[in-house]
């Protein structure tokens, strides 16, 4: 089965610094998809951004960028300049065919 | 326009209670999911429609009973709930199995 590991519970940002949250994950597979999604407290699971196995290219959306290391495994996820509005749970996601599965979460604090 | 809609928002059963959470989108999206998910962890995958067709039921108890109407709404019916079973009810689209999912608010439920 594959299981994907966020090693960090909490982390804390000052706002317009920059943090980045770890993910690895598990598969044998070499086709996938993977995600970070964030949750704020209104619940909603919003998409930030989403990367394809095959590309090496990094994703990048606007502040949001990844570090895709097929090899270890690794998908972390750069906030830039972070701002208050990106306080929530960020959870990230591993996708092959109907098979979906998240990490644990890590929730951000942006310390005004 | 990317809005997956639930409802309702909330909802207070009780155990012998028969219910039903409604999920709707306008996308054209052909696979539909429900997920659960607990206070504080990450969501787990129910049910998997595509193309109206049940395509995954992750071992869930026959109390929870998913429906797709047609290919923009998928409803799930609870009947003689748990108290354990409170938790908030995620409904997620996706072009085809493959692709990004977009989730909606979702519905939290207590059972009393």
């Amino acid at each position: 089965a594959q299981t994907v590991t966020q090693s960090q519970p909490e982390m804390s940002v000052q706002e317009a610094e920059t943090v980045t949250l770890s993910c690895t994950y598990d598969t044998s597979e070499s086709d996938y998809y993977l995600f970070w999604y964030k949750q704020p407290p209104s619940r909603q699971m919003i998409l930030v951004i989403r990367q394809e196995a095959y590309k090496q290219q990094n994703a990048t959306e606007n502040r949001f960028s990844v570090n895709f290391q097929k090899a270890a495994k690794s998908f972390s996820l750069k906030i830039s300049d972070s701002q208050l509005g990106d306080a929530a749970m960020y959870f990230c996601a591993y996708r092959r065919s109907d098979d979906m599965r998240f990490g644990a979460g890590t929730r951000l604090t942006v310390k005004p | 326009d990317t809005e997956v809609t639930q409802t309702p928002k909330h909802l207070v059963m009780g155990m012998t209670n028969k219910k039903s959470l409604k999920c709707e989108q306008h996308m054209g999206h052909r696979a539909m999911y429900w997920y659960k998910q607990k206070a504080k962890k990450p969501p787990e995958l129910m049910f998997v429609y595509s193309y109206e067709k049940l395509s995954i039921n992750e071992s869930v108890p026959s109390r929870f009973s998913p429906e797709c109407p047609n290919s923009s709404l998928l409803n799930l019916h609870l009947h003689a709930l748990q108290p354990e079973d409170s938790a908030l009810y995620l409904c997620a689209s996706s072009q085809e199995t493959e692709e990004t999912q977009y989730f909606g608010p979702g519905t939290r439920l207590l059972v009393l």
